[in-house]
């Protein structure tokens, strides 16, 4: 079992559409939850960070961490085209010295 | 800034080629790492290094090489290339052990015949 599930998706919605990206987890350990968003060949790049517990948000983003259920989500409002693109969760520890660990990515297409 | 470099951009091998895979950063961060996208799987860490002189294995460490001479460079080498190494490989820095705050550089496309 991986340590970080994640829906591949694709998944595909209409222009102002609200979005729901989530990651499940299996290591209590983990205190740090990132959320990186990544176009086609490019590099990912940060969009969210949160640490432990609690609420996040910039924006039209928004991002939630459940750690006593083990999940996370990402919520994107007013979906626009130029969200198209792959949302991979990230999550590391206090004590993995400097490991970070990825969800599989979920590709995320805004139709006009 | 230029950021993190990555280089080449592209690379095709033949099973048993060597070859080394460049990054540099010119933020002057501690920690680098390198991480392999395969379909399916989102990104995997092969080796990392929280400092110049110091490296450590990631996930998938097997078949590659990695040293820290510098704090600007952590170059990758493929000892013997296999075409289970094809992938899109992306090296990452951060500054100390702000971990959310890695930035990711232009990635190389890496095909092994």
């Amino acid at each position: 079992q991986k340590e970080v599930e994640q829906d591949p998706g694709p998944l595909s919605v209409p222009e102002g559409a609200i979005v729901s990206l989530n990651c499940t987890y299996s290591n209590s350990a983990f205190q740090y939850f990132m959320w990186y968003r990544q176009y086609s060949r490019k590099g990912p790049e940060l969009l969210m960070y949160t640490y432990s517990s609690g609420n996040k948000e910039d924006g039209r983003f928004t991002a939630q961490v459940d750690k006593s259920s083990k999940y996370i989500s990402l919520f994107i409002r007013d979906s626009q085209p130029s969200d198209s693109a792959t949302y991979l969760c990230a999550m590391s520890a206090d004590n993995q010295g400097g490991k970070l660990i990825f969800g599989q990515g979920t590709e995320l297409s805004v139709k006009p | 800034n230029a950021g993190v470099t990555q280089t080449p951009k592209f690379q095709v091998l033949k099973t048993g080629q060597s070859m080394t895979l460049q990054c540099a950063q010119d933020m002057n961060h501690e920690y680098m790492s390198w991480y392999r996208q395969d379909p399916g799987m989102g990104l995997r860490l092969i080796h990392y290094s929280v400092g110049a002189g110091i490296t450590d294995q990631g996930e998938v460490p097997n078949g590659y090489n990695v040293s820290r001479s510098t704090t600007e460079d952590f170059p990758l080498r493929l000892l013997s290339a296999a075409p289970s190494q094809t992938s899109v490989y992306f090296c990452a820095s951060s500054y100390g052990t702000a971990l959310y705050e890695q930035y990711f550089g232009p990635g190389t496309r890496l095909t092994v015949t």
